[in-house]
């Protein structure tokens, strides 16, 4: 298995509403990480977990809210977004949790809308 | 100036046409050098990874890097409508947080039947 598994694939929400979305492999990949990316702008990162501990924040509003299970699992819970958080949110995994950066892998995304 | 400058195009070319994207960057700490395309609502897929300078080939695509100049590039030889997509360049050191990319805009590359 060589694929990072993005559910949902499209979410519509509100402004007041809570919601998760979720990453997953099976690359055994040791760092996971989210991106947002705006259209026709590259990738931002924003939390890098490594070996299931959050090693980077890049000063993400706290609405932003990641949780690593295990070491195939990331989520993503959002609550109180703002309109402009509409984005498409990618999930990676890289091997090894510093260092390397072969193999990075990205999900296909979801595509979120807040409404 | 910025960490890593490609040209955001579009470019557009005919079938069968050798194209030829870009990438300058200014950090002498890169290391790893990426190629991405990313097709639209859709993922990056990973297409060319490089370390260090020097060329490497994949069947219609080779990507080359020259850390004196601080310029990387691929080429797409017998190009293909199917390979219509946005080409990021992406970046990193190495060491504590070299699993940090730095990507460049994107070039939107059209292939014209």
């Amino acid at each position: 298995d060589t694929e990072v598994t993005q559910t949902p694939k499209h979410l519509v929400m509100g402004m007041t509403n809570k919601k998760s979305l979720k990453c997953e492999q099976h690359m055994g990949h040791r760092a996971m990480y989210w991106y947002k990316q705006k259209a026709k702008k590259p990738p931002e990162l924003m939390f890098v977990y490594s070996y299931e501990k959050l090693s980077i924040n890049e000063s993400v509003p706290s609405r932003f809210s990641p949780e690593c299970p295990n070491s195939s699992l990331l989520n993503l819970h959002l609550h109180a977004l703002q309109p402009e958080d509409s984005a498409l949110y990618l999930c990676a995994s890289s091997q090894d949790g510093a260092g390397s950066t072969r193999g990075y892998t990205f999900g296909s995304g979801t595509r979120l809308t807040v409404v | 100036q910025k960490e890593v400058e490609q040209d955001p195009g579009p470019l557009s070319v005919p079938e069968g046409a050798i194209v030829s994207l870009n990438c300058t960057y200014s950090n002498s700490a890169f290391q790893y050098f990426m190629w991405y395309r990313q097709y639209s609502r859709k993922g990056p897929e990973l297409l060319m990874y490089t370390y260090s300078s020097g060329n490497k080939e994949d069947g219609r695509f080779t990507a080359q890097v020259d850390k004196s100049s601080k310029y990387i590039s691929l080429f797409i030889r017998d190009s293909q409508p199917s390979d219509s997509a946005t080409y990021l360049c992406a970046m990193s050191g190495s060491g504590a947080g070299s699993y940090q990319l730095t990507f460049g805009k994107g070039t939107k590359l059209s292939v014209i039947p």
